[in-house]
C-alpha cells in the first residue's frame, strides 16, 4: 500500500533560519507529489507540485522541493523562514492510476520572531 | 474564481442528531473528495467521487456515514446518528481531471462538535 512519512512532527525555528522538512513515500512507480500548507484555522493550500521534468520544483512564498527518485523523497526547503510561515505542512502523493491523494501526518512549524 | 464552498462553517449539536455537511465544488471540476481532520488521526480521505459517481468509499468509518453527489455542483456528507467521536474538521476538495493529474483545491472546512 502507498504511504507517506513525514518524520518531523514539530519544528521550531527562529526567523531567518533555513528550513528543510522531510517527506518519504513508498511506491515504486510513477508518482505525483505535492506539498500543502495549512495556516492556523484555514484550509489546505497548495504550495508546490511535481509531476515530471526538473526534480527541483519552486513553489509560492519562496518554498522549493526536490524530488529524489532513488531516495523516494520529496523534501521541502526554504532558505529563510518568516514568522508568517508558521503553519502545518503536509506532503501528499498521488501514485499510479488512482485519483487518491495520500497525505502524510503533517509537520507543525512554529517560527519565533 | 469562487473556490470550494462548504457549509456550515461550524456546527455544534448533541449526540444522536443527524448532521449534514454540504459542499459545492469549483465549477468544471469533476472529482470531489471528502476528508476528516483530527489531532489524533490527521487528514483522512473518507470518500471520493468522479463525475458524480462514488469511486472509493473505503475511508468511510461506518454505516452512520453516507455521502451523495446528486449533481456536478453539490455533494453532502451525512452522519446519522452522530457521536462525540465524530467531532473533527471535515474538508471537501475538488479537482479537474483533464490530461493528467491536477492538484486538489480545498474548501474552508466544517468544524463539527458533537456534545
Amino acid at each position: 500500500a502507498q504511504s507517506v512519512s513525514q518524520h518531523n512532527h514539530h519544528v521550531i525555528l527562529s526567523e531567518a533560519a533555513s528550513l528543510e522538512l522531510g517527506c518519504n513515500y513508498s511506491y515504486g512507480g510513477t508518482v505525483n507529489l505535492f506539498w500543502y500548507v495549512q495556516y492556523p484555522g484555514q484550509h489546505l493550500q497548495l504550495l508546490l507540485k511535481y509531476f515530471s521534468g526538473d526534480p527541483l520544483v519552486k513553489g509560492i512564498k519562496g518554498f522549493e522541493a526536490e524530488f529524489i527518485k532513488s531516495k523516494f523523497s520529496f523534501n521541502l526547503r526554504k532558505p529563510s523562514v518568516q514568522w508568517s510561515d508558521t503553519a502545518e505542512y503536509f506532503c501528499a502523493v498521488n501514485a499510479g492510476a488512482t485519483n487518491k491523494l495520500i497525505f502524510g501526518t503533517g509537520t507543525l512549524l512554529a517560527v519565533q520572531p | 474564481d469562487a473556490g470550494v464552498i462548504q457549509s456550515p462553517r461550524h456546527e455544534v449539536t448533541e449526540m444522536g442528531q443527524e448532521v449534514t455537511l454540504r459542499c459545492k465544488p469549483i465549477s468544471g471540476h469533476n472529482s470531489l473528495f471528502w476528508y476528516r481532520q483530527t489531532m489524533m488521526r490527521g487528514l483522512e480521505l473518507l470518500i471520493y467521487f468522479n463525475n458524480n459517481v462514488p469511486i472509493d468509499d473505503s475511508g468511510m468509518p461506518e454505516d452512520r456515514f453516507s455521502a451523495k453527489m446528486p449533481n456536478a455542483s453539490f455533494s453532502t456528507l451525512k452522519i446519522q446518528p452522530s457521536e462525540p467521536r465524530d467531532s473533527a474538521v471535515y474538508f471537501c476538495a475538488s479537482r479537474r481531471d483533464v490530461g493528467g493529474n491536477q492538484p486538489q483545491h480545498f474548501g474552508d472546512g466544517t468544524r463539527l462538535s458533537i456534545l
